[in-house]
């Protein structure tokens, strides 16, 4: 079975701290997205990623940046995190390139900003 | 903006009775999914219907497409109370189809 495993369950940081969220897949997967969860608004995306050093803004990349330097792994970082930013964020990957498709998911970090 | 949008936001039924969710989208597609999530975890992927399929079937599940009214509907059979869940249908645009959206999802409880 495919695997994503992203870092931290959960994780409480200051305001202003640079957080960095880790996310690895072991199945070779080319996409891999970045969304972030919140009560009433569903899954939004931040960034996603279709192959190594590439990336995307989604809907709401302000804030935030990603990092892909391995094709197993893709980082979310903020830069220098605020209390709303406090929510669980969700990582995916996909086999499909031109067209994602069955998007497997990790099983979020739960971040607080304090 | 989001593509998806779920109808009704929460849902309570009686196990064993039909539970039926709606999705609308606003563009083009080149498919539409539907996701589970259990309460604090990852979503799971269910099902997926291509923009040229008009319905699918996948064990107690089944799914519609209306491309015409931008819509589909999951319907979940003699429900059970471990199908208590989120459940949420996701979308990729044609004109960006690497990019998946997703909706505010429906609440689903299903009362033993």
């Amino acid at each position: 079975d495919v695997k994503v495993t992203q870092s931290s369950r959960y994780l409480v940081k200051r305001t202003g701290e640079k957080v960095f969220l880790e996310c690895v897949q072991d199945m070779d997967h080319e996409n891999m997205f970045w969304y972030r969860q919140d009560p009433g608004l569903g899954l939004r995306l931040i960034y996603f990623s279709y192959d190594v050093k590439m990336k995307e803004k989604g809907d709401i990349p302000e804030g935030y940046s990603v990092s892909r330097e391995k094709k197993e792994r893709f980082s979310l970082i903020l830069e220098s995190a605020s209390t709303n930013q406090t929510s669980m964020y969700l990582c995916a990957s996909t086999s499909q390139q031109g067209g994602a498709e069955k998007l497997f998911f990790g099983s979020g970090t739960q971040l607080s900003v304090l | 903006s989001q593509q998806g949008e779920e109808d009704p936001q929460a849902l309570s039924i009686q196990e064993g009775e039909n539970a039926t969710m709606n999705c609308s989208y606003k563009t083009s597609i080149n498919n539409l999914q539907w996701y589970r999530q259990n309460s604090g975890r990852g979503l799971v992927h269910l099902i997926l219907i291509r923009s040229n399929e008009r319905e699918k079937h996948s064990g107690r599940l089944r799914v519609t497409l209306d491309t015409s009214k931008k819509s589909s509907s999951l319907l979940i059979t003699a429900s059970r109370a471990a199908d208590t869940a989120s459940y949420f249908c996701a979308t990729d645009a044609k004109t960006s189809y690497d990019k998946v959206i997703f909706g505010p999802g429906t609440s689903l409880s299903v009362i033993p």
